[in-house]
């Protein structure tokens, strides 16, 4: 089946300092993926839409300029959390579809904690 | 906007038990999608439903999509202790809508 390899798993960084997480699609070409951003216990909310050659489409309420999505290959979506402070912090998950017909499949999350 | 309701939020249930959750959307879903998230996990795909009143089954778990497009429901046949996490809804309202998700509700079984 579809795979999306996601990494770090895990990351901690100052408060100040920019982390950049990527997204992959292993065994398909996604020229469409989707950044979540999930708190603890809670739903998963939609951050941006990643488009392959093209701008990111932002939820309302979203920076752009603090979340900045790159989407430079069919096969790799990056997310940089620019100047993160402690707030950022929490888990980020991409996710991509192989077919209007399959689910979403997600890549194993980010965890980001600020300090 | 469109929501998808999931309520509860948490059950608990004893192992052997059956369970049955619910998911209701503001608007008419052009389909919907289940999900499973084992803690500290991701969520995994586990079925989509299209058609109007649809029923699908996997082993013990059992999808039913309703008849006005509004509604679906999980069922759980003998819940066993694997069937611990998470259960999401989510639904699109149309061909390029976005997927919005419920907020799920996180089973947990007494072994």
């Amino acid at each position: 089946g579809a795979v999306v390899s996601q990494h770090p798993s895990r990351v901690i960084c100052k408060s100040g300092t920019s982390v950049k997480i990527e997204c992959r699609s292993l065994d398909f070409q996604a020229t469409t993926m989707f950044w979540y951003r999930q708190f603890p216990k809670q739903s998963l909310m939609l951050m941006a839409t990643s488009n392959e050659g093209s701008k990111a489409t932002y939820e309302q309420g979203v920076e752009k300029d603090k979340f900045l999505i790159n989407h430079a290959s069919l096969t790799l979506s990056t997310l940089t959390v620019t100047s993160a402070h402690p707030e950022d912090s929490s888990f980020y998950i991409c996710s991509a579809r192989t077919t209007v017909s399959d689910g979403y499949t997600f890549g194993s999350g980010t965890r980001l904690t600020v300090v | 906007g469109q929501q998808v309701m999931q309520i509860p939020q948490y059950q608990h249930v004893q192992e052997g038990e059956d369970f049955t959750t619910y998911c209701n959307s503001s608007t008419t879903l052009s389909n919907i999608q289940w999900y499973k998230q084992r803690p500290g996990g991701h969520p995994v795909f586990l079925i989509q439903l299209v058609k109007s009143g649809e029923v699908k089954k996997q082993k013990r778990l059992t999808f039913q999509f309703g008849e006005a497009k509004k509604n679906s429901s999980l069922h759980i046949t003998a819940t066993q202790t694997t069937d611990v996490g998470t259960y999401f809804c989510a639904g699109f309202t149309g061909a390029n809508s976005k997927l919005t998700f419920g907020k799920g509700i996180t089973l947990s079984v007494r072994p």
